[in-house]
């Protein structure tokens, strides 16, 4: 069975560092890419980019590019959210996908909330 | 840059029939898949429709997709309704760089 497990919430302050983790199981985690996507408390889905666990090729949305780092770690089918100084406006749930051989997300993480407030 | 806009929400009684529409803005919706998403309450987003027209395995037959090129609009048709189809929706298609995502559609079955 295909699962993605997300790290638990996490609460912190503006200016910390963050790294979240979604593991992957049930498939080989290299082939697939596995996508970001922010939902801001009561607001809509944004997608935020995507890695290749394979060979560690990533693509970032242009509202993301900087903001944000993608990573993976695949000798433990692991992709990473990163964050070097978090904001106040970083406060959402955060949830990993894979995308599936057809091109959408076909099994997504059961999503990490990230609070940030001082 | 290419948008999709839903409207905001719809409602409709148990047994009838709804449509969510998507409309592209900035390009043609048919120059790229469109796929849609279920979000209920608490819980992580799943597909229902992808490349425009498929079902995933495990997801109803009441679920279709369409694209019109005139309307340069794509639609989400639910039939029979049930009250676990109360979520939101969202499409989602691509444009050169980006993953496009609408801005979500909240069904109520009452």
């Amino acid at each position: 069975e295909v699962q993605l497990v997300q790290s638990r919430a996490e609460v912190k302050k503006p200016g910390e560092s963050l790294k979240i983790s979604c593991k992957g199981s049930g498939y080989i985690f290299t082939s697939n890419w596995i996508a970001w996507v922010r939902q801001m408390p009561g607001k809509g889905l944004e997608w935020m980019g995507i890695i290749y666990p394979g060979d560690s090729d990533t693509k970032y949305s242009p509202s993301f590019r900087g903001q944000v780092s993608i990573s993976a770690d695949r000798s433990i089918n692991t992709a990473y959210l990163q964050w070097s100084s978090l904001k106040a406006s970083d406060t959402a749930m955060y949830y990993c996908a894979r995308q599936s051989v057809a091109g959408y997300l076909d099994y997504w993480g059961q999503g990490t909330l990230v609070t940030v407030s001082s | 840059n290419f948008m999709l806009t839903q409207p905001h929400s719809v409602s409709e009684s148990p047994g009838k029939t709804v449509t969510i529409s998507c409309t592209g803005d900035g390009g043609s919706i048919a120059a790229n898949y469109v796929q849609w998403y279920q979000q209920r309450p608490a819980s992580a987003p799943i597909t229902v429709i992808f490349e425009d027209i498929q079902r995933p395995s495990g997801v109803p037959a009441r679920f279709s997709g369409s694209i019109d090129s005139s309307s340069n609009s794509a639609s989400l048709t639910i039939s029979g309704l049930r009250t676990e189809d109360e979520a939101d929706y969202y499409c989602q298609s691509y444009d050169t760089v980006n993953w496009v995502f609408g801005g979500g559609t909240k069904l109520t079955v009452l």
